[in-house]
């Protein structure tokens, strides 16, 4: 079973629209939690992480995340996309006191000017 | 300025030759990692280390193999075991733990076998 769940694999929106795309990981210990980005033809780049404390992380590029340990989630939020944040997008996750990053399958955002 | 560098960006190579792909780095990194791309798949990790000389498997390792010979180097090897090794290769970087610290990733390898 996957331990990252994206549950939208591809998303559309029109620019000004809000988004949110869903993670959700199923490990109950503490856990270390990442939202990655990958612009068309560039590296994967880290958007935001979540380590401890404040639940809502605010990343680069105006996007947020929120931490809610009850739901296991780690959606992240953008009040207004822009045609440049088309991209895919992955969350991810470490089990704190084990050395592995484990990746949800990524949700590719579209947004049409 | 500091960085992953992985190459070459495009590999080509026959069915039933082992391939090696390359990954340096020069941010001083304790640790690094091997993960292949798939369409739909997300990563999936195939090797990482923490120290140089010691590596463990990840998940997908079945066809790799990898040394760790010096700090900066971490190469992937592709053998003709590896069922479909059709792929997009990342190869990243972290500080002495990952606890707390997300993974730096280079430009990728794209590895074709025909």
């Amino acid at each position: 079973a996957q331990s990252v769940s994206q549950h939208n694999h591809h998303v559309i929106l029109s620019e000004a629209a809000s988004l949110e795309l869903g993670c959700n990981y199923s490990y109950g210990g503490t856990v270390n939690l990442f939202w990655y980005v990958q612009y068309p033809g560039q590296h994967l780049q880290l958007l935001l992480k979540y380590f401890s404390g404040d639940p809502l992380v605010k990343g680069i590029k105006g996007f947020e995340a929120e931490f809610i340990k009850s739901k296991f989630s780690f959606n992240l939020r953008k009040p207004s996309v822009q045609w440049s944040d088309t991209a895919e997008y992955f969350c991810a996750e470490l089990k704190v006191g084990y050395q592995k990053v484990t990746f949800g399958t990524g949700t590719k955002l579209q947004v049409i000017p | 300025d500091g960085g992953i560098t992985q190459s070459p960006k495009y590999l080509f190579r026959k069915e039933g030759q082992n391939v090696t792909l390359s990954c340096e780095q020069n941010l001083n990194h304790d640790a690094m990692y091997w993960y292949r791309q798939d369409p739909g798949q997300g990563l999936r990790l195939i090797y990482y280390s923490q120290i140089v000389n010691d590596f463990q498997k990840g998940d997908i390792a079945e066809g790799y193999s990898v040394s760790r010979e010096k700090k900066e180097s971490f190469p992937l090897t592709v053998t003709s075991a590896q069922k479909n090794p059709t792929a997009f290769y990342l190869c990243a970087s972290s500080p002495r733990t990952v606890n707390n610290s997300p993974l730096h990733f280079g430009n990728g390898t794209r590895l074709t076998v025909t």
